[in-house]
């Protein structure tokens, strides 16, 4: 079964305001994580990623925060704009070559 | 922008036709995928190319067969295909394994089977 999850499939957020997307994890021996973008029609795109020695890592409007002791994941996106709109997926290096991925946030913008 | 090119982006054909998807990165990456996405899903992996060598299959079924050429591009053969394999059909590659290794996607080729 997949070693991450979601803590909700869809997130509402007026635009302007901060996003935060969750997502929790299983395998304590997990060392790295990724953050994927998915608009509509379009394929996965890489948003940032972390390694289990950081507890935090800023990309441009992006966040990612990792709490080892409760195996969570965030991803925060601040100032939310239309063009966040996408489906929002955490994933993990499984083993080898396989990801393991979370099963999707959509986030949708109000104007 | 993806450096993951995929060809076609749409692709509709019957169930008794053979048909191509088409991958190309210049990263050079030596690990190339192929994974499968019907919507409101997560991407589900069906092939990984390591070093031009087919080293992991999902237990795909044959109708689906790929190819590695070289190291920069990757096919998929599609034959004999059903209705039920119309989906999003991702490719994408990496360095090296995905433990510390970012995988890249491409933005797709859309396949409808009728």
């Amino acid at each position: 079964g997949e070693s991450v999850g979601l803590h909700l499939p869809t997130l509402s957020v007026q635009e302007g305001d901060n996003s935060i997307i969750n997502c929790a994890y299983s395998n304590s021996a997990s060392d790295y994580f990724i953050w994927y973008k998915q608009e509509s029609g379009k394929g996965p795109q890489f948003i940032i990623d972390i390694r289990s020695n950081m507890d935090k890592r800023q990309g441009q409007r992006v966040t990612v925060l990792l709490n080892k002791t409760v195996k969570h994941l965030s991803l925060q996106i601040a100032a939310t704009q239309p063009g966040d709109s996408a489906v929002y997926f955490c994933a993990e290096p499984a083993n080898d070559y396989k990801l393991s991925f979370g099963a999707g946030t959509t986030v949708t913008v109000r104007a | 922008d993806t450096e993951v090119t995929q060809t076609p982006k749409h692709l509709v054909m019957g169930m008794t036709n053979k048909k191509s998807l088409k991958c190309e990165q210049h990263m050079g990456h030596r690990a190339m995928y192929w994974y499968k996405q019907k919507a409101k899903k997560p991407p589900e992996l069906m092939f990984v190319y390591s070093y031009e060598k087919l080293s992991i299959n999902e237990s795909v079924p044959s109708r689906f067969s790929p190819e590695c050429p070289n190291s920069s591009l990757l096919n998929l053969h599609l034959h004999a295909l059903q209705p039920e394999d119309s989906a999003l059909y991702l490719c994408a590659s990496s360095q090296g394994p995905s433990s510390g290794n970012t995988i890249y996607f491409g933005e797709g080729s859309w396949l409808t089977v009728v």
